[in-house]
């Protein structure tokens, strides 16, 4: 079976463009999760979806980022105008339910770097 | 505020050799505990988790970890460390009131030797 799908594996980009990263959940998952990793701040959740619907999106850190998630196989996050210091590793996650006790299935990520 | 610490930036082990990593967390309301571990430029893979029950956890590739209600602690063990084992590995709590949101710890590198 399919993991959970994202692309593209690597950007690079400069100030100020815009950054649109993709996410396919596996399928029959209704909980999504976008997180970013840096060396400085570790792991963050950025933002969960469940049932398509935002739950929780108080680690998105800037106006400049936005997620949605039009159906249950895809969403996007979105980076506008993208910074230097959104470099990071950014990974969507997936799991059956947002129950407390389902454990998350990640993604491969998506390596940004913006010049 | 809830959190998970992992004490060890690094943690070195001869092959063949138990190994532990190290995971304590804050006192909040009943805890739901993960492991995940993650390999060189790619994602986090799900190790193991304490829900409830028995405190000893068993999981993927022959790691397990205890759980220890007193400690607040969730230390991973394998009794035979393998060079393959050689990863980063993060501690992760949910509590039950919180729904969706992991908060993960920040890592261990586990480096295993010949």
């Amino acid at each position: 079976d399919a993991g959970v799908i994202q692309s593209p594996r690597h950007e690079v980009t400069e100030m100020g463009q815009e950054v649109t990263l993709r996410c396919k959940p596996i399928s029959g998952h209704n909980s999504l999760f976008w997180y970013r990793q840096t060396m400085m701040r570790g792991l963050e959740l950025l933002i969960y979806f469940n049932n398509n619907v935002p739950i929780d999106d108080s680690g998105m850190p800037e106006d400049r980022f936005s997620a949605k998630m039009p159906n249950a196989s895809f969403s996007t996050l979105k980076i506008q105008p993208s910074e230097p210091r959104d470099s990071a590793v950014y990974f969507c996650a997936s799991s059956l339910g947002a129950g407390a006790a389902n454990e998350q299935f990640f993604g491969p990520g998506t390596r940004l770097t913006v010049l | 505020a809830q959190s998970v610490a992992q004490p060890e930036d690094q943690v070195n082990v001869a092959e063949g050799n138990p190994l532990t990593v190290k995971c304590t967390y804050s006192v909040s309301g009943n805890p739901y505990l993960f492991w995940y571990v993650q390999y060189p430029n790619r994602g986090l893979q799900f190790l193991l988790k304490y829900i409830t029950g028995d405190n000893l956890v068993k999981g993927s590739y022959g790691f397990e970890a205890e759980f220890n209600k007193s400690q607040t602690s969730f230390h991973l063990k394998k009794p035979s460390a393998l060079v393959s084992d050689s990863a980063l590995y993060f501690c992760a709590v949910r509590y039950r009131n919180q729904g969706g949101k992991l908060i993960f710890g920040q890592g261990t590198e586990l480096s295993v030797k010949p």
